[in-house]
């Protein structure tokens, strides 16, 4: 079966640090996106990409960077890690004209 | 202004009754409205769309959107323990979507 699958689903950093979360889709997807969650802030955009060698900013994308290489991936990265984000981060993948998104089950991440 | 808001809750509802769950949004130019839902610890999951105004149903699921008011609703009839969950809207532009913060809901047995 298909699927989209985040790495690792929990992880530690010390701010500074530079850290990649994984997202990887089987689906055959074009459109990928990040989103962060927070308490009081709900789902909100950081990057996404329209295909392979596209990628977008969303609303808060400071701090944060991807790269699109191939269809199946768009891994996130925070160049220096920051207190500030410390979030819950979501994967997500769709089909052209098709807002039905498949999301992640989520990488927990706690910057200290 | 958020584009999409929602109250945070917790609506907390005896099983079987009707959960009656809102959205305001902002901007007049989107036409595809979405509900998902969202169990704790995992990621959310689509539940509904609807397009323009109306209704839509969906076994116990209904979702409303009334784009004079800006407003859009999901009712859930015979409400279940299993419901428990936070309900996110969403409304769409190009293939992107702009969530609202998230409603939690507490089905009680």
């Amino acid at each position: 079966d298909a699927e989209i699958t985040q790495s690792p689903r929990h992880k530690i950093t010390e701010t500074g640090r530079q850290v990649t979360l994984a997202c990887h889709q089987t689906w055959n997807h074009n459109n990928m996106f990040w989103y962060r969650q927070d308490l009081g802030h709900g789902l909100r955009l950081i990057h996404y990409s329209y295909g392979v060698q596209d990628t977008n900013k969303g609303e808060v994308s400071d701090g944060y960077s991807v790269s699109r290489s191939n269809t199946e991936d768009l891994p996130l990265t925070l160049e220096s890690a920051a207190s500030s984000q410390t979030s819950v981060y979501f994967c997500a993948s769709s089909a052209d004209n098709n807002y039905g998104y498949t999301f992640g089950s989520g990488t927990r991440l706690t910057v200290v | 202004q958020k584009e999409v808001e929602q109250d945070p809750g917790p609506l907390s509802v005896p099983e079987g009754a009707i959960v009656s769950l809102n959205c305001t949004y902002s901007n007049s130019a989107f036409q595809y409205f979405m509900w998902y839902r969202q169990y704790s610890r995992k990621g959310p999951e689509l539940l509904m769309y609807t397009y323009s105004s109306g209704n839509k149903e969906d076994g116990r699921f209904t979702a409303q959107v009334d784009k004079s008011s800006k407003y859009i609703s999901l009712f859930i009839r015979d409400s279940q323990p299993s419901d428990s969950a936070t309900y996110l809207c969403a409304k769409a532009a190009g293939n992107k979507l702009t969530f609202g913060g998230g409603t939690r809901v507490l089905v009680k047995p």
